[in-house]
Order: C-alpha cells, then structure tokens, then sequence
C-alpha cells in the first residue's frame, strides 16, 4: 500500500462545477498535512495547509478524518486558472520527512 | 527575488558521465531536500539536511551524494548516470521540519542518454 494515495483522476469539469479531491496515508504517526498544486512543467506550490478542525481559504476547503486517515480537497466554482495536478502531502511531526501522493490532474473547462 | 534556485535548469548527458546540481536558497531556512519527479510525475524524497546535517537518506543509489557546505546550499552530485536517473529533480527549502511549508526550486529536468 502506498503511504499517501489519490484519485487517479483526471478529473474534467466545466467552469462552475465544484469538484472534490481525496487522499488517505497509511501512517497513523502522521502530523501534518497540505495541498500542493503543480502546474504543468513547474514546481510545487502551497496550495494550503489542512488542519483537523477543517480549514477554507476563498474556494476551498481542506478536512481532515484523522481516524479514517482521510485528507479532502473540495474547490468550489471552478476556474480556468484552477487546472492544474493537486498533489496531497503528509509529515511526521517534527520530522523533515514529508510523502506526496501522485497527485490528481484537474482540467477546467470553459 | 528568487527564494530558491537551482542550476542548470536543463541537463542532458551520456550514461556514465557525472553530473553535479546547485541549490541555494535565500530564504534563511535551516532546511533543504531533494527530490525526485519521474514521468508518471510521482514526486519522491531522497534526501534532507536540517542545518547541514543530514537527516533523511532515502533508498537512493549511493551514486548520489548530496553535499551542503552550508545552511543555505545544497547540491546534488551524481556519478556514472543511468538512463533511470532520467527525471526532473527538485530541491526545496523550509523553516523547521515537516510542519512547515515547503519551497521548491523550478526544477532541474535531466535527460540521460
């Protein structure tokens, strides 16, 4: 079993939907967790940082089910700029070692 | 300002030829890693250094030899390429460990042939 697994996406959708992202880590030990997004042919950004009492930031919101081990990524009213891979990362606390998924590729469409 | 970059952006050898990539990062983080994006764009850590010392060496050939001569540098040295180091690298810089964001270098995209 992979230690952060995602959709395989990749998910099309048009301008407007709301659209959802999930991702489950195998380490119970795990502390911290984001959202990165990777546009194509760059690197890895912050999208957001996801805390147990859930987070939003504008269109989106980040939950988090420490006793599933469940991550999730909803963005709503999708835009043209939000196509990009969505990739969910997980840390040890305190620990420099942090596991990315494979990311989830979303296209927005017009 | 660029926070963290890494040189050359485009690399392009021949098996068994060694190669060297530079990090610097000039955000004041005591923490700097290296990581591997292959073609299905998994993105996978091979090594960390917290204030030059290394932390994390994942299952990564010896080939490759990271090398911080200081806080604020890290490079990435790899001998007698193969064709499977074929890969875009990333360096990438935080303050602290995993509890903090990460910054990411563009990327180095080294082709071996």
């Amino acid at each position: 079993r992979k230690e952060v697994e995602q959709d395989p996406g990749p998910f099309n959708v048009p301008e407007g939907a709301t659209v959802a992202f999930n991702c489950t880590y195998s380490n119970s030990a795990s502390q911290s967790f984001f959202w990165y997004r990777q546009d194509c042919r760059k690197e890895p950004k912050l999208l957001m940082s996801v805390y147990s009492s859930g987070n939003e930031d504008g269109r989106f919101t980040a939950q988090l089910n420490r006793a599933s081990q469940y991550i999730s990524l909803l963005i709503r009213d999708s835009k043209l700029s939000d196509s990009a891979t969505y990739l969910c990362v997980v840390g040890k606390y305190n620990n420099n070692d942090m596991r990315f998924g494979a990311g989830t590729r979303l296209t927005v469409k017009p | 300002d660029t926070a963290v970059s890494q040189t050359p952006k485009y690399l392009v050898t021949q098996m068994g030829n060694d190669k060297s990539i530079k990090c610097e990062q000039n955000l004041g983080h005591d923490t700097m890693y290296w990581y591997k994006q292959d073609s299905k764009k998994f993105l996978k850590i091979m090594f960390s250094y917290n204030n030059k010392e290394l932390i994390i060496n994942e299952t990564v050939p010896n080939r490759f030899s990271p090398k911080s001569p200081d806080k604020a540098h890290l490079n990435l040295h790899i001998n007698s390429l193969e064709l499977g180091d074929s890969a875009v690298y990333f360096c990438a810089s935080s303050q602290g460990g995993s509890s903090y964001e990460q910054y990411f270098g563009p990327g180095t995209r080294l082709t071996v042939t």
